[in-house]
Formats: C-alpha cells, structure tokens, sequence
C-alpha cells in the first residue's frame, strides 16, 4: 500500500516570501498521480497543482510551483510571493495510475501554512 | 455550477442514534468516495463506488455503510454512531476514466457523537 507523510507539521512565512511544503510518499509503481491540496478555514478542499509521475518537468501553477523527484520519491509544493489568502491547511495526495486501484487518494497528515503580514 | 453538494454541514449526534450524511453530484461523474479526516491523519477512505450499484470498502469502513443507487447520490449512513466517529466527513467524485484528475470534494460535514 502507499503511503504519503508531510514531516512539517506547521510552517511560517512572512508575506510576499517564499515558502517549500514537503512531501514523500512511498510506492512501488511507476506509473501514478500527485496533487496537492489546499484547505482553508472554510473547510473546502481546493486542488492547487498536479503532477503526471511520467512527467519530468515540474508542474506550475501561476505562483505555485512544485519540485518532482520521481527517484527520491519526494513532491515538494513551492509557495511564491506569500499572500494572506494562501494561509490553509495543505495535503499532499497520491493515486495510482490504474482504474484498480479504485482511483483512491492517499492523503499526507497535512501541513499548516500561517502567513505573517 | 458543478459542484457536490453534502448535507448537513454540521451534526451533533448521541451514541447509539442511527444517521445519514447525504452526499449528490451533478457533474455525471462515475466515481464518488466518502472521506473522513482527523487531525494528523490527513483525510483516509471510508468507502468509495465505481458506478451505480458498484460498492467497496476503502481504508477504514468499520462502522460505516453506504449505498449507490442513483449515479448522483451517494449517502454515508452510520447505523451505531460511536464516540470514535467523531470527525469531518468528506465527499468526493471524479470522472470513472484513469486520468490526471483531481477530485470535486464536499463543502464537508462536522459529525460529533456524545
């Protein structure tokens, strides 16, 4: 089974800075989808970025951006120009490729984004 | 809009009673799972189902029943609520085909058992 940790439980960033989620997961396919979600205080579930595994380039989303290391097997989610509106809950999410797998999201334990005006 | 729609958002409940959190989508989409989510544990599956009358356990069904006999409808009943079902409950769909896609989730439901 896989299995998805994000080892920060809470990060600070001033506004307008930069700020990197860390994600890991653990698989023994090939073939397979990352995303990253985002949860603000609403509770809501917003999909930020999503990354193909057979992809090399990163994927990017206007100023976020991640860093896909297939071999480490590592998805960090890169926050640029920190707003106020980007403080949320973030969850890193696996799914396999196949229709088998019952197109399941394996989630990480989440990190907390806190922005300091 | 395309959106799934989940009832109630909040729920306070006793042991025992049984209840059910609604959950419908009008995007036509063939997949939709019922996700719970506590704190440091990130969100884990409760159940999900491929199509109309096509149910399955995911990772953590104990307590937990569901049923799809509308492609748009897919409810999450607990029979015996317990303490331990304290939690926010999450619903999801996804078009059926393997793709890149993400999910449409629920606005979420509180579910609090005393």
């Amino acid at each position: 089974a896989q299995t998805v940790t994000q080892s920060q439980p809470e990060m600070s960033v001033q506004e307008a800075e930069t700020v990197t989620l860390s994600c890991t997961y653990d698989t023994s396919e090939s073939d397979y989808y990352l995303f990253w979600y985002k949860q603000p205080p609403s509770r809501q579930m917003i999909l930020v970025i999503r990354q193909e595994a057979y992809k090399q380039q990163n994927a990017t989303e206007n100023r976020f951006s991640v860093n896909f290391q297939k071999a480490a097997k590592s998805f960090s989610l890169k926050i640029s120009d920190s707003q106020l509106g980007d403080a949320a809950m973030y969850f890193c999410a696996y799914r396999s490729w196949g229709v088998a797998a019952g197109n399941k999201l394996t989630f990480g334990g989440g990190t907390r984004v806190l922005v300091k005006p | 809009e395309a959106q799934v729609t989940q009832n109630p958002r909040y729920l306070i409940t006793v042991t025992g009673k049984k209840l059910t959190v609604t959950c419908s989508q009008n995007m036509n989409h063939e997949y939709m799972s019922w996700y719970r989510q506590d704190p440091g544990l990130g969100l884990r599956q409760i159940y999900y189902s491929m199509n109309v009358e096509v149910t399955d356990k995911g990772d953590v069904p104990e307590g937990y029943k569901v049923s799809r006999k509308e492609k748009r409808n897919f409810p999450l009943i607990l029979e015996s609520p317990s303490p331990n079902q304290t939690s926010l409950y999450f619903c999801a769909s996804s078009p059926g085909q393997v793709g890149s896609y993400g999910y449409t989730f629920g606005s979420g439901t509180r579910l609090t058992v005393v």
